[in-house]
């Protein structure tokens, strides 16, 4: 079973870079899989902000691709993220997932399968 | 940016039956998931490929899709169903994912 687990500051002041990272146990990185990114604020829904291959190619949500780095440390089966310039609008409980796959004629789809139990990020001065 | 439209909330009494609609343009082209999260917990998926339901996930649980909207039917609703529930799929791309705004559940 895969177990993710988020880490990182709690509090981050306005304009100011949020950094959280996602340790993975029980499964190699290297081995495949996209790493996700989601964030949900408080009594709203999910938002998806991005996905790293354990080889390093990324996607972004267009409204957050400005001001997102996502980056992996397979020696450390650990991915990141970095979100800079926040405000108040990024307070969120961020959670990092395992991005699994199905595959058919219809070509690759993407799902969230193992996801960590979520760690709050208030922005605050 | 793509957008998936879920209805804010829908409410059931026990042993009806809920249906909980997503709509988005990529719809036809890309398959939708059906996540179920109940307070200060993470998400469960309970459909997959638009119909497919996972080991573990009960028989009441299924998924249907036609044209741009996907509809997630909970059968026989129990107390234990009341929950939010997102949809997820992806944009023509395939690239890009995105969830629904959520639904919420109520079990009156």
């Amino acid at each position: 079973q895969v177990q993710l687990q988020e880490s990182g500051p709690g509090l981050v002041k306005p304009s100011e870079t949020l950094s959280l990272t996602c340790s993975v146990s029980d499964y190699s990185i290297s081995s495949g899989y996209y790493w996700a990114w989601i964030r949900q604020p408080p009594g709203k829904g999910l938002e998806w902000i991005g996905s790293i291959f354990h080889s390093g190619s990324t996607y972004y949500t267009p409204s957050l691709k400005s001001r997102v780095i996502i980056s992996v440390d397979a020696s450390k089966n650990q991915f990141s993220l970095k979100l800079n310039s926040v405000t108040a609008a990024d307070t969120a409980v961020y959670s990092c997932a395992r991005a699994s796959y199905s595959y058919d004629s219809s070509g690759y789809s993407y799902y969230f399968d193992f996801w960590g139990q979520g760690t709050l990020v208030a922005v605050s001065s | 940016s793509y957008e998936l439209t879920q209805p804010p909330s829908v409410s059931v009494s026990p042993g009806q039956t809920a249906r909980i609609t997503c709509s988005g343009d990529a719809l036809p082209k890309q398959y939708a998931y059906w996540y179920q999260q109940k307070p200060g917990q993470a998400p469960v998926m309970v459909i997959y490929k638009d119909s497919e339901r996972p080991s573990g996930i009960p028989e009441r649980f299924s998924g249907s899709s036609s044209g741009t909207t996907v509809t997630l039917t909970i059968s026989g609703v129990q107390a234990e169903d009341e929950a939010d529930y997102y949809c997820q799929s992806a944009d023509t791309s395939g690239t890009i994912q995105v969830f629904g705004g959520g639904t919420k559940l109520t079990v009156l």
